[in-house]
């Protein structure tokens, strides 16, 4: 069974811009979170997707947004980005109902802002 | 109040010694879930264990076992017969209300380093 995969691993860009990252679960897990990791603050939760709908969110500003497709696949855009918002993010799939101890990670995507 | 407190920024093991990672948790929720994750310099974060608040008997996964102390509300890790691949940033986290989501609080973290 394929793991979690994260696009793009790397990405680049200035202050001002917005940025899309992309997230696909494990086949058949319907639930996704997304995580930010700083040195600063650690890691913290964004928001999570059951089923194309935010189940959790986390206490960040307006500018991070989510959706998640049928295909449980979810994305994840940061707009007007600052450079606080350098970070790895980091996306989880779950099988999704209630709790569930799976909870797998990919590999993150790591956002540099200059 | 910290969620989830790691108080071990760094610990040094020597190689095949078992090895205790704290975390202590602060909830008042009678059902929650704690995991345990190692992320290695690579960044992916690897699933070891998870407990669960109502589980009578500790977790225990190959070398990985939690020794859960519920009225401490500690979750500590234990790591039997350490290897040179350990060395990596160690999680616990926690998830509140074990069937309404899966929205996670990690810990600072430890940074294991073991020694040939």
């Amino acid at each position: 069974k394929a793991g979690v995969t994260q696009t793009p691993r790397y990405l680049i860009k200035t202050r001002g811009q917005q940025v899309t990252l992309s997230c696909s679960p494990i086949s058949g897990h319907r639930s996704v979170s997304w995580y930010q990791q700083t040195p600063g603050q650690g890691l913290q939760f964004l928001f999570e997707y059951f089923s194309e709908t935010q189940r959790n969110k986390g206490n960040f500003p307006g500018r991070f947004s989510g959706r998640q497709f049928s295909n449980s696949r979810s994305e994840m855009n940061v707009s007007t980005l600052e450079l606080g918002d350098s970070a790895l993010y980091l996306c989880a799939s779950s099988p999704g109902g209630g709790g569930s101890n799976e909870q797998f990670f990919g590999p993150g995507t790591r956002l540099t802002v200059l | 109040a910290q969620k989830i407190t790691q108080t071990q920024p760094g610990m040094f093991v020597q190689e095949k010694e078992a090895v205790t990672l704290d975390c202590t948790y602060d909830t008042s929720d009678p059902s929650y879930g704690l995991f345990w994750y190692k992320q290695p310099s690579s960044g992916e974060m690897i699933f070891l264990i998870y407990q669960g608040s109502y589980d009578q008997q500790n977790a225990t996964e190959g070398r990985y076992s939690l020794n859960f102390q519920k009225a401490r509300k500690s979750a500590n890790l234990v790591i039997s017969a350490s290897q040179l691949g350990d060395s990596a940033m160690y999680f616990c986290a926690m998830r509140e209300n074990d069937n309404a989501g899966n929205m996670l609080t990690f810990g600072g973290g430890t940074r294991l380093m073991v020694k040939p």
